[in-house]
């Protein structure tokens, strides 16, 4: 299993930015994928999550601006984020679960985010 | 939402016993997962539903979950120990993740 996240980088406020993870070993379509983030020197903070079945949920800080999504057929998980903030600035990490409300025992390692003018 | 609160550092010496607490809103009705993150590192899972040990984590780390507090315990601590380690619940009445702000275990 590796998860293997890209995208990150410089971005003005109000910009927009698409992260991905793209996954082997597993396909992202029978599992539950999450991002996850985590700003400089602070605690992790749960983004997001596309179920199996293909729900998603959002946290309340990035909602109607984030989106998650995957492809099946390239076997990735995208996070596109709109209207970004400098508060958005953050390592993402892409995560697996295997369980509905499960643990993460699967995490890439992270590409990184600015947000700065 | 749900409010999960962590020490935000605990210290122990070598050789000792390390209790890192997550408190939350009557977590012990919860499924609690704990993760170690070392800088520079992405999160490992070393506990999760409360007490399991995932495959490879050392038999020294333990969790518990009872009425408003979950803890993870690691005995006789190592150097190798030191690392942020966070708590993980579902919030089921919002369908969100959520985690506790982090406690860093310092050994002496």
């Amino acid at each position: 299993v590796q998860l293997v996240e890209s995208g990150g980088g410089l971005i003005q406020p109000g910009g927009s930015l698409r992260l991905s993870c793209a996954a082997s070993g597993f396909s992202v379509s029978s599992s539950y994928m999450n991002w996850v983030r985590q700003a400089p020197g602070e605690g992790l903070e749960w983004v997001s999550v596309i179920y199996s079945g293909g729900s998603t949920y959002y946290a309340d800080s990035v909602k109607g601006r984030f989106t998650i999504s995957r492809d099946n057929s390239k076997n990735t998980l995208y996070l596109q984020m709109n209207s970004l903030k400098a508060e958005d600035t953050a390592m993402f990490y892409c995560a697996r679960s295997v369980v509905v409300a499960g643990p993460f025992p699967f995490w890439g390692q992270g590409t990184l985010v600015t947000v700065s003018s | 939402s749900y409010v999960l609160t962590q020490p935000p550092s605990v210290s122990v010496a070598p050789g000792e016993t390390a209790r890192i607490t997550c408190g939350g809103n009557n977590i012990g009705s919860k499924s609690v997962h704990w993760y170690q993150q070392k800088p520079g590192q992405a999160p490992v899972l070393v506990i999760s539903y409360d007490s399991d040990r995932p495959s490879g984590i050392p038999e020294r780390f333990s969790g518990s979950n009872s009425g408003n507090t979950a803890t993870l315990t690691i005995s006789r601590v190592e150097a190798g120990d030191e690392a942020d380690y966070s708590c993980q619940v579902w919030d089921s009445s919002s369908d969100h993740w959520v985690f506790g702000g982090g406690t860093k275990l310092t050994v002496l």
